[in-house]
């Protein structure tokens, strides 16, 4: 069974530009998570999707946004880039409830602004 | 969202056993406790989770205090591979709009020494 998956793996962008980072959640999860983790930092919740709607945001600005797809595939959006915006983007899926459902992440994207 | 609180970092030795600790006193009777820990460079990955009763599984075990203020996550013989940040979450139940934020605190970082 495919695990969490992202991409792209590396991206580079300017300040200023936009980013699209991709995430496709494991088969029969129909929830994401979007974390932000810079370098040296913890985990830094950015948004949930279930369902194919917003369910939660975190403290980012709204140039932050996203989508879920109706395969449950999600897209985070970072739009006019700053440089403190480099970091590495989880993913995560599970499933709904019950809330004893494990969490599982992908390995990441890891977005430098220059 | 109730929140967890872990030491920032701890040290122990190869093939000795490890006992990591988390207090959760705002913990609801419905949320489920989690552990995820993260190698470098990597995303973070299950270890174990549990709601009343203690759990074992291959990677570890949890032990969950009785009145479910705190618990332990419990490398029986720790390796090098074991060296990572260890995060204590709490997931809850049922859904509430607004919830499941599945906050992640800074962790507790892990050394193993040869």
């Amino acid at each position: 069974e495919a695990g969490v998956t992202q991409s792209p793996t590396h991206l580079i962008k300017t300040r200023g530009q936009q980013a699209t980072l991709r995430c496709s959640p494991i088969s029969g999860h129909t929830s994401v998570y979007w974390y932000q983790q810079a370098l040296g930092l913890g985990l830094q919740f950015l948004l949930w999707y279930d369902e194919g709607e917003e369910r939660n945001r975190g403290n980012f600005p709204p140039r932050f946004s996203g989508r879920q797809f109706p395969n449950y595939s999600s897209e985070l959006n970072v739009n006019a880039l700053e440089l403190e915006d480099s970091a590495l983007y989880l993913c995560a899926s599970t499933q709904t409830n019950p809330s004893g459902n494990t969490i599982y992440f992908g390995e990441g994207s890891w977005l430098t602004v220059v | 969202d109730a929140k967890t609180t872990q030491p920032n970092s701890m040290e122990s030795n190869e093939e000795e056993p490890v006992h990591l600790p988390c207090n959760h006193s705002t913990i609801s009777g419905t949320d489920y406790i989690h552990w995820y820990r993260q190698l470098p460079s990597q995303g973070p990955e299950y270890v174990i989770h549990g709601l009343t009763s203690n759990v074992n599984n291959r990677m570890a075990s949890l032990a969950i205090a009785e009145d479910r203020k705190s618990s332990t996550l419990i490398l029986h013989r720790a390796t090098l591979r074991d060296a990572a940040v260890y995060y204590c979450i709490l997931r809850s139940a049922p859904i509430i709009q607004g919830a499941q934020k599945l906050v992640f605190g800074q962790g507790t970082r892990l050394t193993i020494n040869p």
